[in-house]
C-alpha cells in the first residue's frame, strides 16, 4: 500500500526566514497531494494542495512543488510568522482509492521571535 | 454551516467499557472518515464510507465499527475500550475523490 516519509520531524526557524519540508511517496498511481496545518487542539485543515499534472503551485506565502519521477513533493513557506507555528501534515491519495489519503507523520513548526 | 462536529470532545472510559463516539456533518458529501492520532503521530484510517448503507475498512479497524444510515452522520463505536485506544480521534469528510477533506475537532478518549 501506500506509504508517505515526512522530514523533518521538528524544524524551528527565526521570523522573517524560509521554511521547508518534504515528504515521499511510494505509489506511483498517486494523483493528489494534500498538505493540512494542525494547531494545537484542533482538527487538521488544508492549507494547499496539488494535483499531479501541476508541477508547483504557490498561494501568497505558501508554495508546494511536486517531482513525480522522483516521487517526492515539498512546501516552502517563505517570510514566516509567529502564526506559522503549528503541526504540519503532507499526504497522497489516488482516485481509485476512493479519496483515502495516507499521511506522513508531521512536522512541529516553531517559528523563533 | 458548522462543517463536520463531533461528539463529545473528551472523554475518560474505564477498560471493557464500551462507547458511541458522534459525527455529523452538514455539507451534503458523501465520502467521510474517522482517524486516530497518536501523540506525535500521523493520522492513520480507521472506517471510511462513500455513503449512505457503504462502509469500509481502513488501516487500523479492529477494535472499531461504524455505520452510516443517513448521509449526515457517521458514528464509530468502541464496544470493549482497551488501554491502546487511548486517542484522539477525528472524523472528516469530503465531496468526492481528489478532493480536500474537511476535519471536525476531534475526541480525546483515554481509557484507564
Amino acid at each position: 500500500g501506500e506509504n508517505v516519509e515526512q522530514h523533518p520531524s521538528t524544524l524551528s526557524v527565526q521570523e522573517g526566514d524560509s521554511a521547508v519540508i518534504k515528504c515521499t511517496y511510494s505509489d506511483s498511481a498517486s494523483n493528489y497531494f494534500p498538505w493540512y496545518k494542525q494547531e494545537l487542539g484542533k482538527g487538521p485543515q488544508l492549507i494547499i494542495d496539488i494535483r499531479s499534472n501541476v508541477g508547483e503551485k504557490k498561494d501568497q506565502r505558501i508554495a508546494v512543488t511536486l517531482n513525480k519521477t522522483a516521487k517526492h513533493f515539498s512546501l516552502h513557506i517563505t517570510e514566516t510568522q509567529p502564526e506559522d507555528s503549528a503541526v504540519y501534515f503532507c499526504a497522497a491519495s489516488s482516485y481509485s482509492s476512493a479519496s483515502k489519503i495516507i499521511f506522513g507523520s508531521g512536522t512541529r513548526l516553531s517559528i523563533r521571535p | 454551516n458548522a462543517g463536520v462536529t463531533q461528539t463529545p470532545k473528551f472523554r475518560i472510559l474505564k477498560i471493557g467499557q464500551s462507547m458511541t463516539l458522534q459525527c455529523t456533518q452538514d455539507m451534503n458529501h458523501n465520502y467521510m472518515y474517522w482517524y486516530r492520532q497518536d501523540p506525535g503521530m500521523g493520522l492513520k484510517l480507521i472506517y471510511y464510507s462513500v455513503g449512505a448503507g457503504i462502509t469500509d475498512k481502513g488501516e487500523v479497524p479492529n477494535g472499531y465499527n461504524v455505520s452510516r444510515s443517513t448521509t449526515e452522520d457517521f458514528p464509530l463505536r468502541l464496544e470493549l475500550a482497551a488501554p491502546s485506544q487511548t486517542s484522539v480521534y477525528f472524523c472528516a469528510s469530503t465531496i468526492g475523490a481528489e478532493q480536500p477533506q474537511h476535519f471536525g475537532d476531534g475526541t480525546r478518549l483515554s481509557i484507564l
